[in-house]
């Protein structure tokens, strides 16, 4: 079945250091969707990239699509201690969203 | 509007018991999926219902069900407990849950089950 996988597993960063997590799909998504799950949280929604080569900004956040739409990326500038968590991309596989296995980022002051 | 409630919170079973978790998506949403999340392995996709009926399905052994009730309520049933059951199970709903995965699912709190 369809594969998301995520790289790295964990990283650290000193707070103000930059950060970028990748994502790789064993298919072509339709579209893809990022997650960031705080401590002891649940996962909430940040953004979803549909066209091929999408790129798009939230404040700090930079979020790519690749050409072929196999392929995403999460790029934090100037981390902070709020952005501390794990960052999950996902994509759908028919009526269910296959997660990666998603980067877990831990920032020091 | 109230978020996605998932009850109980915590829970704690013996092996070879059997576990029921609920979960009640946002008003007017009619997709609920859930999710087994351990660590190192991120977050499995379990099942997924849509108006009452089972649309999709992960990768998981008999032992785990679910099912929707006309409400959009959902229920998920583990069966026969083993160590590595315990888990965060995660449930989150969506509108329609478009095949397309075009829409963002919000998740409840989770149900920590530990099993010993």
């Amino acid at each position: 079945g369809q594969q998301v996988m995520q790289i790295p597993q964990y990283q650290h960063v000193q707070e103000g250091e930059d950060f970028t997590t990748y994502c790789n799909s064993s298919t072509t998504l339709s579209n893809i969707q990022w997650y960031k799950q705080r401590p002891g949280g649940h996962p909430v929604f940040l953004i979803q990239l549909v066209k091929s080569g999408e790129v798009k900004k939230q404040k700090r956040l930079t979020f790519q699509f690749g050409e072929a739409k196999k392929n995403s990326s999460l790029h934090i500038t100037a981390t902070q201690t709020t952005d501390v968590g794990t960052y999950f991309c996902a994509g759908a596989a028919g009526t269910a969203l296959i997660f990666g296995k998603g980067t877990t980022l831990s920032v020091s002051s | 509007k109230a978020g996605v409630t998932q009850t109980p919170r915590y829970l704690i079973k013996t092996r070879g018991q059997q576990v029921t978790l609920s979960c009640s998506p946002i008003s007017g949403h009619r997709s609920v999926s859930w999710y087994q999340q351990t660590p190192g392995q991120g977050l499995q996709f379990l099942f997924e219902y849509f108006s009452e009926t089972q649309r999709n399905k992960g990768n998981f052994p008999g032992r785990f069900s679910g099912r929707q009730f006309s409400n959009s309520r959902s229920e998920m049933n583990v069966s026969t407990l083993e160590l590595g059951d315990s888990a965060l199970y995660l449930c989150a709903s969506s509108l329609t849950g478009r095949d397309n995965g075009n829409e963002k699912l919000f998740f409840g709190s989770g149900t920590q089950l530990s099993v010993l």
